[in-house]
């Protein structure tokens, strides 16, 4: 099973769509955890962290269900601009690296 | 901004050479990171490094190794390269052990013919 994993898409939606994702890790020990986007042909950048309580960072929302072992973005009036991969990132306590998942496809059309 | 460059944006190197890439932060960040990107299966960490000298093995460090001389540097060897590692090589430095100062360069696509 792998350690992070995520829902491949693409997810096609139109503009000023909502749409989620979700993202489950495998072990319970998972102590940090991230959302990164990821452009084509371009380098992961941090999106926004995920904590327990879940935030919020203007249409984009995080959310953390450590019970369920699973994490969720929600990207409310999707713009063209957010067409990219979404990476759901965790880290183990006392280990010193990320573990990325293989990303999720978002196409937003006109 | 953290800048973390990338030697090379595009590389071609034959079956057997010995091949370097090379990473450069220019934020005194203690930690470095080499992670391969490839369809399907993310990205892999391969080496990382906390301290100059110091290295640690990722998930698949089989093929490689790395140096680290100088904390501002950080380099990946392909001790003879065979053609499974044409990938995307990428480098990410961080000041922290969490994700988020964690800087990623833009990539070195390496293809071994």
């Amino acid at each position: 099973r792998k350690e992070v994993e995520q829902d491949p898409g693409p997810f096609n939606v139109p503009e000023g769509a909502t749409v989620a994702f979700n993202c489950t890790y495998s072990n319970s020990a998972s102590q940090s955890f991230f959302w990164y986007r990821q452009d084509c042909r371009k380098e992961p950048k941090l999106l926004m962290s995920v904590y327990s309580s879940g935030n919020e960072d203007g249409r984009f929302t995080a959310q953390l269900n450590r019970a369920s072992q699973y994490i969720s973005l929600l990207i409310r009036d999707s713009k063209l601009s957010d067409s990219a991969t979404y990476l759901c990132v965790v880290t183990l306590t006392g280990f010193q690296k990320l573990v990325f998942g293989t990303g999720t496809r978002l196409l937003v059309s006109p | 901004d953290v800048k973390v460059t990338q030697s090379s944006r595009y590389l071609v190197k034959r079956t057997g050479e010995k091949v370097f890439l090379e990473c450069v932060q220019d934020m005194d960040h203690e930690n470095m990171f080499w992670y391969r990107q490839d369809p399907g299966l993310g990205l892999r960490l391969i080496y990382f490094s906390y301290d100059v000298k110091m290295k640690e093995k990722g998930d698949i460090p089989e093929g490689y190794s790395v140096s680290r001389e100088k904390k501002e540097r950080f380099s990946l060897i392909l001790e003879s390269a065979s053609t499974n590692q044409t990938s995307m090589y990428l480098c990410a430095s961080s000041a922290t052990w969490t994700g988020e100062s964690y800087t990623f360069g833009s990539g070195t696509r390496l293809t071994v013919v």
